[in-house]
């Protein structure tokens, strides 16, 4: 069974560009978070969707947004970059809401 | 004050050795408990998921929940250098559709 793909693995943005980032969970799986992770600030959660419905949304700007699509893939998009939003973004789905959460690899964006 | 507090660390042990990883929580709403390991530059992996206060044992991985103290420990026996790794708890309210993570305990290993 294949588990949670996050591409691109790595990225290189300049400020003030935009970046797409996409997750594709475990077959099955209908529930995606993201995390946002830098040394400084440990694991930040960014939003959880279940079924293509956001359930809830972490303490981020607006610049920060995702959705879920009805295969259960999700995206997240991150607007107008700022040097500060250089981390590694995580994505992690379950099967439920209740079930257990199993992490991607990350994608690694790096803002200059 | 953070929702969830985990032992700063880092640790540094002999292999072989017993360790205990630590964290506290305030909010009641937490329902069920993890531990991660992350090794450097990849995504955490899921060692143990816990709903009910107690003990669960997987293999050299013990998890301890006391709801009452609001309190999670990861114990891990026998240990050896490949646990050199950092170890995340975490707490999920599912009805909030949200978890929160610790801000993870790095530990080594030494042969």
């Amino acid at each position: 069974k294949a588990g949670v793909t996050q591409t691109p693995r790595y990225l290189i943005k300049t400020r003030g560009q935009q970046v797409t980032l996409s997750c594709s969970p475990i077959s099955g799986h209908r529930s995606v978070s993201w995390y946002q992770q830098t040394p400084g600030q440990g694991l930040q959660f960014l939003f959880e969707y279940f079924s293509e419905t956001q359930r809830n949304k972490g303490n981020f700007p607006g610049r920060f947004s995702g959705r879920q699509f009805s295969n259960s893939r999700s995206e997240m998009n991150v607007s107008t970059l700022e040097l500060g939003d250089s981390a590694l973004y995580l994505c992690a789905s379950r099967q439920t809401e209740n079930t257990e959460a199993f992490f991607g690899q990350g994608t690694r964006l790096t803002v200059v | 004050q953070k929702e969830v507090e985990q032992d700063p660390g880092p640790l540094s042990v002999p292999e072989g050795a017993i360790v205990s990883l630590n964290c506290t929580y305030s909010n009641s709403a937490f329902q069920y408990f993890m531990w991660y390991r992350q090794y450097s530059r990849k995504g955490p992996e899921l060692l143990m998921y816990t709903y009910s206060s107690g003990n669960k044992e997987d293999g050299r991985f013990t998890a301890q929940v006391d709801k009452s103290s609001k309190y999670i420990s990861l114990f891990i026996r026998d240990s050896q250098p490949s646990d050199s790794a950092t170890y995340l708890c975490a707490m999920r309210d599912t009805n909030a559709g949200k978890s929160t993570f610790g801000d993870g305990t790095t530990l080594t290993v030494k042969p």
